[in-house]
Parts: structure tokens; C-alpha cells; sequence
């Protein structure tokens, strides 16, 4: 099965700083790749997505960025918010497994 | 989401006992999956099914077992629960367009402690 490795584990920024998380798959034939914000206590909501034949994707301050061939993508975070922090989690099809996550803090 | 139905939402049982965790969805969704989430780790996925005869296993299928009663029903069982399979249980669902992926729906989870 495809395995997700998702990097750093906890990421620390001051309130109006960029934050990057990245993840790396193993599975060639994955084609989709969305990432999660859950907060305490509840269940992950889809924040963005990319497919596979797409590099990049923007969605106001959140973008994604594909790299097939090095078989990575990064979440990209602009001018965060005391809001924003929460754990986020990277996930690869087709079998929708995830990293392991990513616990982003934004001091005000 | 509720679209996907957890039950239940909280259960206390004791070592040895059967548990089933149920999940049911409404948006017509071909793929079904459950995860455990453990105290301040990630989602790993336990078992997951294409459509009702496909079932695959997962990362951390050892313990569990699944069984998909229709396109809608995809329920976990613990056949006999030990104290290390506390966690937070999450159903989720998504579809298929294209051959690609979708986004999941998830649930609001089962929270199991085990005693």
C-alpha cells in the first residue's frame, strides 16, 4: 500500500509568517492529494486538494504544490492567523492513507 | 458531516468483549474506510472497502475485522477488545470521478475506551 511521510511534526510561526508542511508518497500511481485541518476533538475538514495533473492549486491564503517526479507535495500557508492553528494531516489516494500530521501553532 | 453516521458516538466496555462500530452514509459514495486515531497522533487506516464485495486491509488491520452490508454500511468489529485499542475511531467516505479520488466525508467518530 501507498506510505505517506509528512514533515515536521510540529511547526511553530508568528502570527503574519508563512508556514510549509511537506509530504512525500511511495505509490507512482497516486493521483490525488488532499490535506485536512482537524481541530481538538473533531473530525478532519478538507481544506484544499490537488490532482495529479496539476502543480499547483491556490485557494486565497492556502496553495498546494505537486512534484510528481519527486513524488512530493507542500501545503502552503500565507499570512497566518492565531486561527490556523490546529493539526493538519496530508493523505495520498487510492487508498487515502495518511501522514502522520502535522501540529501547527500560530502565535499572535 | 452528517452525511456519515458514527455509532455510537462513545462506548466503555471491558477487555474480551465483542465491540461493532457502526457507520452509515447518505451520499451515495462507493468507498468507505475506517481509522483509528490515537492521543495526539495521525490517522491509520484500519480497513478500507472499494465497493460491497471489495475489502482491503489497511495499515493496522491485526485485532479488527469489516464488514460492508451494503453500499451505505461499512461496520467494524472488535472481536475480542484488549485495552490498546482505546482510541478515536473515524468512519469516512468519498467517490470516484474520472478514475480519480474525491474528497472524504468523515464522521464525527466513536470515542472507545476499553478497560
Amino acid at each position: 500500500g501507498e506510505n505517506v511521510e509528512q514533515h515536521p511534526s510540529t511547526l511553530s510561526v508568528q502570527e503574519g509568517d508563512s508556514a510549509v508542511i511537506k509530504c512525500t508518497y511511495s505509490d507512482s500511481a497516486s493521483n490525488y492529494f488532499p490535506w485536512y485541518k482537524q481541530e481538538l476533538g473533531k473530525r478532519p475538514q478538507l481544506i484544499i486538494d490537488i490532482r495529479s495533473n496539476v502543480g499547483e492549486k491556490k485557494d486565497q491564503r492556502i496553495a498546494v504544490t505537486l512534484n510528481k517526479t519527486a513524488k512530493h507535495f507542500s501545503l502552503h500557508i500565507t499570512e497566518t492567523q492565531p486561527e490556523d492553528s490546529a493539526v493538519y494531516f496530508c493523505a495520498a489516494s487510492p487508498d487515502m492513507r495518511f501522514g502522520a500530521g502535522t501540529r501547527l501553532t500560530v502565535k499572535p | 458531516d452528517a452525511d456519515v453516521t458514527q455509532t455510537p458516538r462513545n462506548r466503555i466496555t471491558k477487555t474480551g468483549k465483542r465491540i461493532m462500530l457502526e457507520c452509515s452514509q447518505t451520499k451515495g459514495h462507493d468507498r468507505m474506510y475506517w481509522y483509528r486515531q490515537d492521543p495526539g497522533l495521525g490517522l491509520r487506516l484500519i480497513y478500507y472497502s472499494f465497493d460491497v464485495k471489495d475489502i482491503n486491509k489497511g495499515e493496522i488491520s491485526d485485532g479488527y475485522s469489516v464488514s460492508r452490508q451494503a453500499q451505505a454500511k461499512f461496520s467494524l468489529s472488535l472481536e475480542s477488545a484488549i485495552p490498546n485499542q482505546t482510541a478515536l475511531y473515524f468512519c469516512a467516505t468519498n467517490g470516484v470521478r474520472g478514475g480519480r479520488g474525491q474528497p472524504q466525508h468523515f464522521g464525527d467518530g466513536t470515542r472507545l475506551s476499553i478497560l
